[in-house]
């Protein structure tokens, strides 16, 4: 089955820089890459998704790349503030339709 | 006019018990899911109900069992709880069977001691 990886567990940034949060994925088969943010105590929210058929994706400050033949996705952050700080997954949906969530990275934004 | 909603936010029992959680969402979805996030924060697929019908049944415990009494709801019941059952419970819905976007309840903190 789908194996997503996530990598750096941890970030910590000062406000303004940017951030980029990178995973990979095992199934050839898997088509669909969201990307969710999750606040301390909160749900889960999508903030960007991208799709096989597409190499990148962009609104306003954040930004998703795909590389279909490495089998890796990355999401950058950039000119991060203080709310950017937050638990980050990335997922991917392959063949058997389930979502599979990478480990996290916790985000903190240093003002 | 919340979208999907979970009751209860919190649940704190004792080992042994019976206890079930209940899923809600507003938005004419027909596919829905469980997921337990664990204290190291891994989001985990349970199940998933596609117009009442099970689609996913991930490897859990048979002490686990989700019922749908129609698509605009997905309960979970929890038979003989355990202590690594303690995690937060997030119900999700999305359009279709396979849908992108997943939108999450609040989540349901549960507490075994």
């Amino acid at each position: 089955g789908e194996n997503v990886e996530q990598h750096p567990s941890t970030l910590s940034v000062q406000e303004g820089d940017s951030a980029v949060i990178k995973c990979t994925y095992s199934d050839s088969a898997s088509n669909y890459f969201p990307w969710y943010k999750q606040e301390l105590g909160k749900r889960p929210q999508l903030i960007i998704d991208i799709r096989s058929n597409v190499g990148e994706k962009k609104d306003q400050r954040i930004a998703v790349t795909l590389n279909k033949t490495a089998k890796h996705f990355s999401l950058h952050i950039t000119e991060t503030q203080p709310e950017d700080s937050a638990v980050y997954f990335c997922a991917a949906r392959g063949g058997s339709e389930k979502l599979v969530f990478g480990k996290g990275m916790k985000l903190t934004v240093n003002p | 006019d919340t979208a999907v909603s979970q009751t209860p936010k919190y649940l704190v029992t004792q080992m042994g018990n019976d206890k079930s959680i209940k899923c809600e969402q507003n938005l004419g979805h027909d596919t829905m899911y469980w997921y337990k996030q664990d204290s190291k924060k891994f989001l985990k697929i349970m199940f998933s109900y596609n117009n009442k019908e099970l689609i996913i049944n991930e490897t859990v415990p048979n002490r686990f069992s989700p019922k749908s009494p129609d698509k605009a709801h997905l309960n979970l019941h929890i038979n003989s709880l355990e202590l690594g059952d303690s995690a937060v419970y997030f119900c999700a819905s999305s359009p279709q069977r396979g849908g992108n976007e997943q939108f999450f309840g609040p989540g349901t903190r549960l507490t075994v001691l």
